[in-house]
């Protein structure tokens, strides 16, 4: 069964600065998708950033982007100029037919 | 405007009480699905349907029904719900399974006492 690893419960940040949230995943599909969704505290699930497998080239929604790392099975989040209002829990999410989600990184931003 | 809703939002109930959570959507989507969210445990799928009439189970099936009678109407059933059973709840939809982006209700936070 697929499974997806989120090893950080908890990082913070300083407002403007860059964090790097981390996420690595199980599978033996070589066709699958990836993506990381925001849950802010009004707890709507709000997509990020999806990257697809067979894609060499790294995803990037303006201030987010990936680092995607086939072989290394490993899927991490990069978030640039960081703002309070980029403060929630990050789910990072598995799909081959089935969403399979992580346990989620609370992500806390300092002012 | 494009939406997945939820009803009720929020809901106190006891062991055993038959409860229904409404779940519709208004943009023609063929897939829809419900997750729970749990602490340290990320969102799990409960059920899911390609279609009309088609359903199927997902990880955590155990305790719950559904029904797709309807394309943008997907209701999760409690039969006899159980304290185990309290969790966040959310429906989600998308154009067919797979690539296609989710779209997620607002959430039903559900309390079995």
């Amino acid at each position: 069964a697929q499974t997806v690893t989120q090893s950080q419960p908890e990082m913070s940040v300083q407002e403007a600065e860059t964090v790097t949230l981390s996420c690595t995943y199980d599978t033996s599909e070589s066709d699958y998708y990836l993506f990381w969704y925001k849950q802010p505290p009004s707890r709507q699930m709000i997509l990020v950033i999806r990257q697809e497998a067979y894609k060499q080239q790294n995803a990037t929604e303006n201030r987010f982007s990936v680092n995607f790392q086939k072989a290394a099975k490993s899927f991490s989040l990069k978030i640039s100029d960081s703002q309070l209002g980029d403060a929630a829990m990050y789910f990072c999410a598995y799909e081959s037919g089935k969403l399979v989600f992580g346990a989620g990184t609370i992500l806390r931003v300092k002012s | 405007e494009a939406q997945v809703t939820q009803n009720p939002r929020y809901l106190i109930t006891v062991t055993g009480k038959k409860l229904t959570v409404t779940c519709s959507q208004n943009m023609n989507h063929e897939y829809m699905s419900w997750y729970r969210q749990d602490p340290g445990l990320g969102l799990r799928q409960i059920y899911y349907s390609m279609n009309v009439e088609v359903t199927d189970k997902g990880d955590v099936p155990e305790g719950y029904k559904v029904s797709r009678k309807e394309k943008r109407n997907f209701p999760l059933i409690l039969e006899s719900p159980s304290p185990n059973q309290t969790s966040l709840y959310f429906c989600a939809s998308s154009y067919r399974g797979g690539n296609y982006e989710q779209y997620f209700g607002p959430g039903t936070r559900l309390t079995v006492t």
